[in-house]
């Protein structure tokens, strides 16, 4: 079956460390996004990537650094510079052609950094 | 600037009625696309409909259908005959230029049995 992937389900880590998070999909989509979000808020835009090798900041890309070697795989680390790290991580993708680009989500990486 | 605002919080409904869920959007791009996801406790986010800014009618799927005004900047969600499985959070978004898109705050719905 085709989706998205990420692992793990839930990460703990001391403060001060770089934590990556993975991000897998078998969709053939060009297109792939993290988001964060907060208890009880929406999903803020971390970084985007519309081609292997190439990615864009989103709103809110402080702290966090991602990378596009593979079409497949767009994982997202989490720098000691990110002043509140704690938050549920979603990955998503989506195809750039066609008309309405909805994108699929992964099941998440809730962190916790203490 | 844009923006997406959900205005509801939280909305009850009763099982096997319709509910509707607001939500406002700001752009000053002609071209943009609206979506509804859906959050279930699980934390995933589902996929429900989508209205581009150029469709003269309004999107339906299955249970869901969205009320595109768009001399109002609305897209409010219609949910009819719900079931206890639409327990959830649903959050609006606008797709912006270069596949960026933005979310609302949400709007948890309950459904009562």
């Amino acid at each position: 079956d085709g989706g998205i992937t990420q692992s793990p389900k839930y990460l703990f880590r001391k403060e001060g460390q770089n934590v990556t998070l993975s991000c897998e999909q078998n969709l053939n989509h060009d297109a792939m996004y993290w988001y964060r979000q907060d208890p009880g808020q929406g999903l803020r835009l971390i970084y985007y990537s519309q081609i292997v090798n190439d990615f864009q900041k989103g709103d809110i890309a402080e702290g966090y650094s991602v990378s596009r070697e593979k079409k497949e795989s767009f994982p997202l680390t989490v720098t000691s510079a990110q002043k509140n790290p704690t938050a549920f991580y979603l990955c998503a993708s989506s195809l750039t052609g066609g008309s309405t680009y909805e994108q699929y989500f992964g099941p998440g990486t809730r962190l916790t950094v203490t | 600037a844009q923006k997406i605002t959900q205005t509801q919080p939280g909305m009850f409904v009763q099982e096997k009625e319709a509910v509707t869920l607001d939500c406002t959007y700001d752009t000053s791009d002609p071209s943009y696309g609206l979506f509804w996801y859906k959050q279930p406790s699980s934390g995933e986010m589902i996929f429900l409909i989508y209205q581009g800014s150029y469709d003269q009618q309004n999107a339906t799927e299955g249970r869901y259908s969205l009320n595109f005004q768009k001399a109002r900047k609305s897209a409010n969600l219609v949910i009819s005959a719900s079931q206890l499985g639409d327990s959830a959070m649903y959050f609006c978004a606008m797709r912006r230029a270069g596949f960026k898109t933005i979310f609302g705050a949400g709007t948890r719905l309950f459904v009562k049995a």
